[in-house]
């Protein structure tokens, strides 16, 4: 089975900057992805990382270690509309391809 | 590109009503997703196409569910007869394949409500 974990609920001020783990155990890995989903709306593709380090988009980051099934997402300066679900999602194997296996989501709730 | 298209944007129907659910890809993708997004249980893949054809279907839940996609630009998921326990939002997402760093793009969901 694919297990990948992540916290509820997190919140946070204007301004600050915050973490979101997700640890992850499953049958096989090909990369991680990050999305956010702003509440009534699809998910939205945030970053991929497929080995280990750090990705660097803006105010986002994300880090994965490969050898721990350990990724964060950073986000730094945040805003309220930063406020929203992310989802960390594994790409693990099926049918002969690799295809994302998502957690259940962080909420984060920005507030003033 | 409009991105992936899902029609109804929201669906109310009692129990034991046939439900179907409709996707529009984006054009060029030949992989395409149905999941189901509940609180208790988050993002669940239901069932993924390659080039139109059926490749994991062991998310669907029962013999109640089907999905079709009979062309590059349509598929269908459909729930017979409909349960209570079926209400969630339904996402149909598409990329341009499966191969290393290619993600999912998704329609903006339907929200099903049985009652």
């Amino acid at each position: 089975g694919q297990n990948i974990d992540q916290p509820t609920e997190m919140t946070a001020t204007e301004g600050a900057i915050v973490q979101i783990n997700c640890t992850y155990q499953t049958s096989g890995f090909n990369g991680l992805f990050w999305y956010q989903q702003h509440a009534g709306e699809a998910p939205t593709f945030l970053s991929y990382n497929v080995l280990d380090g750090l990705e660097e988009k803006g105010r986002f980051s994300s880090f994965l270690s490969r050898s721990k099934g350990y990724s964060y997402l950073l986000l730094k300066e945040l805003q309220m509309k930063d406020s929203a679900s992310y989802l960390c999602a594994v790409r693990t194997p099926s049918g002969g391809s690799y295809i994302p296996t998502f957690g259940r989501g962080t909420s984060l709730i920005v507030h003033p | 590109d409009a991105g992936v298209i899902q029609s109804p944007r929201h669906e109310v129907t009692e129990m034991g009503q046939e439900v179907t659910l409709r996707c529009k890809p984006i054009s060029g993708h030949n992989s395409l997703f149905w999941y189901r997004q509940t609180m208790m249980r988050g993002l669940e893949l239901l069932i993924y196409f390659n080039n139109n054809v059926p490749i994991d279907d062991s998310g669907m839940p029962e013999d109640r569910f089907s999905a079709k996609m009979p062309n590059a630009s349509f598929s269908t998921l459909k729930i017979q007869p409909s349960e209570p326990r079926d209400s969630a939002v339904y996402f149909c997402a598409s990329s341009p394949g499966t191969g290393i760093g290619t993600e999912a793009f998704f329609g903006q969901g339907t929200r099903l409500t049985v009652v």
